[in-house]
């Protein structure tokens, strides 16, 4: 098993042009996550995907757009790159969001806005 | 709402040491879960842990080991004789039973000299 698998590792973009991050899990889990993570404040979530289907915004959802292609993949989309976006990005899953389940992260994607 | 502190930004230590992360909730649900995640210098976040709020049971594993204490409202994390390869950023979560979403806190930087 891959576990959850994110592309591209690297991205630098200019500002206002967009881009998709993609991730994908192998472990049949219902529900699926994007954070970012800056320097000095941990992990903020994006937006989150309970199970297919459906998508909720998270703590910092401006600027991004998701969708929950099937039940493996789950992408993020920027539409217009902005220098405050330059981040860290994490996909996460997890079996079933609401019970004791830990979250499966991604090895994460840089991503510098110029 | 809930809020997860970690009051240590980061710790410096000579291998061999033992070491505490510090981690301080405040919630307002009867049942939630905590958790403990490492992120090494590769970047990638891997669960360490995690604990329900009818558990109280201190938990160890090899130099590893977990307090939680629901009177303080903390799940303390402490690595005995630490080694270098323990150098990481330890992120401490809490979730409320029937939420998806995770409050991490913002993670403290362990850096173990040789």
């Amino acid at each position: 098993n891959a576990g959850v698998t994110q592309t591209p590792k690297f991205q630098v973009l200019k500002t206002g042009q967009s881009m998709t991050l993609q991730c994908a899990q192998d472990m049949n889990h219902n529900s699926m996550y994007w954070y970012r993570q800056d320097p000095g404040m941990g992990l903020r979530l994006i937006y989150y995907s309970a199970s297919e289907g459906t998508t909720d915004k998270g703590e910092v959802p401006n600027g991004y757009n998701v969708s929950r292609l099937n039940k493996r993949e789950f992408s993020l989309r920027l539409e217009s790159a902005a220098p405050s976006q330059t981040s860290v990005y994490f996909c996460a899953s997890s079996p079933d969001g609401t019970v004791y389940n830990e979250q499966f992260f991604g090895p994460g994607t840089r991503l510098t806005v110029l | 709402a809930q809020k997860v502190t970690q009051a240590q930004t980061e710790i410096s230590v000579v291998e061999k040491e033992d070491v505490t992360l510090d981690c301080v909730y405040e919630t307002r649900d009867t049942t939630y879960y905590l958790f403990w995640y490492k992120q090494p210098p590769s970047g990638e976040l891997v669960f360490l842990i995690r604990r329900n709020s009818f558990d109280e049971q201190n938990e160890i594993s090899g130099r590893y080991s977990w307090n939680f204490q629901k009177s303080t409202s903390s799940f303390n994390f402490t690595i005995t004789a630490s080694q270098v390869v323990d150098s990481a950023v330890y992120f401490c979560a809490h979730k409320a039973g029937g939420s998806y979403i995770p409050t991490f806190g913002r993670g403290t930087s362990l850096i173990v000299h040789p």
